[in-house]
């Protein structure tokens, strides 16, 4: 069936270091594959998207890693700061563009 | 340019009681889509629609139901509320089922 699968689901970060999260995939024919941050009592915002025919993308702090072959994929931070604090949700889709999330990972940077 | 809107915030309604929530697309997007988002959960899509049709649904019971309008804004009703109900409920727009979708704020629906 459809999947995604999402680790770890709370990550504790030191400012200024790097953050990764990951994600796997069942249906390889999956394509498109956003991230959202969601903080709290807020609406889920899309950071970051790769389609399936570019490995990796990059946005200023936020990078976002894909292997087809493997079906996982994964967001990477940098240089993190205390405004990254929140819950970050992968998700993939699945045909229909109905789009299947992952169950989160709550992402803490210490000051 | 408009963001994605919805209403009510905040319902409280009872077991069995109907509800309709409301969704305003943004500005120059034709597809909707709606999931349920229960506490510490990602969100789950329901359904989707495009130019006013159905265009695909997740594992949601027929109680479940919804329209778009001619103007691209759209309703989820959900009737016979079960306790299992209560949960944020979101939607997102797009243009053209492209797969860039973007939330509105959600409505916190609580069944009592």
């Amino acid at each position: 069936g459809e999947n995604v699968e999402q680790h770890p689901s709370t990550l504790s970060v030191q400012e200024g270091d790097s953050a990764v999260i990951k994600c796997t995939y069942s249906d390889s024919a999956s394509n498109y594959f956003p991230w959202y941050k969601q903080e709290l009592g807020k609406r889920p915002q899309l950071i970051i998207d790769i389609r399936s025919n570019v490995g990796e993308k990059k946005d200023q702090r936020i990078a976002v890693t894909l292997n087809k072959t493997a079906k996982h994929f994964s967001l990477h931070i940098t240089e993190t700061q205390p405004e990254d604090s929140a819950v970050y949700f992968c998700a993939a889709e699945f045909g229909n563009e109905k789009l299947t999330f992952g169950t989160g990972t709550r992402l803490t940077i210490i000051p | 340019e408009t963001g994605v809107t919805q209403s009510p915030t905040h319902l409280i309604k009872t077991r069995g009681q109907q509800v309709t929530l409301r969704c305003s697309s943004q500005s120059g997007h034709n597809t909707v889509s709606w999931y349920q988002q229960a506490l510490g959960q990602g969100p789950q899509f329901i359904f989707q629609y495009y130019r006013e049709e159905e265009n695909g649904r997740g594992n949601f019971p027929p109680r479940f139901s919804g329209l778009q309008f001619p103007n691209y804004s759209s309703e989820l009703n959900v009737n016979a509320l079960e306790l299992d109900d209560s949960a944020l409920y979101l939607c997102a727009s797009s243009l053209d089922r492209a797969n860039e979708q973007f939330f509105g704020p959600g409505t916190r629906l609580t069944v009592l």
